[in-house]
Formats: C-alpha cells, structure tokens, sequence
C-alpha cells in the first residue's frame, strides 16, 4: 500500500516551459486535491476532484490544468511557467465514510521555474 | 472563500512549559478543524484533529479546544519537548472535503 505517490521530487523548469507533475494513490480515495506551498507559508488548494471525471477550482488555479479519468490519478499541468510557480506542491487524497473521513498527503515535488 | 488567520507566527516556550496556538476562521458551515505538524522538508503530518459536535479533543501531550459560537479553536502542547520544534498548521474543511489552511506557526523549544 503505497499511500499518494508524486512524481517528480524535484525539477527546475525554464520560464515558458511546461510539464505534469504526476500524482497516484492506491487507496480508492474518491476525493483528491494539489495545494502549493510557498517558503514560509501555508497550503493553498489548487485545483481538487470529488471522482473520476469531476474536477473544480480552488483558490489558486492561474496557470494550471488538471483532468482526472481515472479514480487514482491526478495529473497537475503547467503551461508556461513562470517564477511565481516556484513552489512545494503536495497531492493529497481522502476518503468519506459517514462522518469520518481521512486526508493523506504524497510526499510533494519542489519545483523551481528559473 | 474560507478565510483561516492563525497566531502567533511564530512562539518560543522553554522545555517542559506549555504551547497555545490559535485559529479563528469566518465560515460557520466547516465541519472538520485538523491541526498538521510539518518538519523541514517534510510534508504535513496529522497531529490531531476535532469535528464540530465536540467542543475538547485531548491526545496524550496534544489537545484541541473548539468554540463554534466565537468560531475559533486551539492547539495546546504542554510538557513541550525538543522535538515539538516544528511549523503547526491548523485546517478547516470544505464542502468537498477541502482544506483551507491557516498560515503556519514556527515553534521553537528551548532546551
């Protein structure tokens, strides 16, 4: 059981390039989100999926895609990168069961646009 | 959207004295108040967490307080060690289970 697994750990990118940052998980988490994270700041949700084929904007979706045609990936795409990218972006997964549901972070890809 | 304001940014306690962290948020609807450790490099970690039917959550050294009337709660660390050094997030959930994060709280332990 691997959990939320993000691909890649690091990458530095170019100004105007763009790449997929890669997200799984193995759980059967209908439920899944990418934040960023800032130097010294907290979370802010990108883009999240309630299930395959749904997805919505969070708070701070300039300059990303995301699809979701598979209930365990959550692809994140950049198109033209830009410095203010720069940033620690994590994937997360969660389930709901009744009242109770529980959130699991991947490890995160720390992406530097240069 | 939700808007999350936590304080203080940042705190330093002694060894073995006692840590407040504090959140206030504006949405009456969240349901689910976390609080997440997060080590240097490291992702976020689940220390405890609170739903709005309970008004107090105690884990060992670790509690949560809720008031959902004044809508603010509190992470309270007592006994702080060495290792409690770290940045603490609080959270509140979404309508679809989202979380809108608090801006962190660097906690630094003394020895």
């Amino acid at each position: 059981n691997a959990g939320v697994t993000q691909t890649p750990k690091f990458r530095i990118l170019k100004i105007g390039q763009s790449m997929t940052l890669q997200c799984t998980q193995d759980m059967n988490h209908n439920y899944m989100y990418w934040y960023r994270q800032d130097p010294g700041m907290g979370l802010k949700l990108i883009y999240y999926s309630v299930g395959a084929g749904i997805t919505d904007k969070g708070e701070v979706p300039n300059g990303y895609n995301v699809s979701r045609s598979t209930t365990e990936d959550f692809p994140l795409r950049l198109e033209l990168a830009a410095p203010s990218q720069t940033s620690v972006y994590f994937c997360a997964s969660s389930y709901v069961a009744g009242l109770n549901y529980g959130y699991t972070f991947g490890s995160g890809t720390r992406l530097t646009v240069v | 959207g939700e808007n999350v304001e936590q304080h203080p940014s940042t705190l330093s306690v002694q060894e073995g004295d006692s840590a407040v962290i504090k959140c206030t948020y504006s949405d009456s609807a969240s349901n689910y108040f976390p609080w997440y450790k997060q080590e240097l490099g490291k992702r976020p970690q689940l220390i405890i967490d609170i739903r709005s039917n309970v008004g107090e959550k105690k884990d060992q050294r670790i509690a949560v307080t809720l008031n959902k009337t004044a809508k603010h709660f509190s992470l309270h660390i007592t006994e702080t060690q060495p290792e409690d050094s770290a940045v603490y997030f609080c959270a509140l959930d979404g309508p679809a289970r989202q979380l809108t994060f608090g801006s962190g709280t660097q906690l630094t332990v003394l020895p």
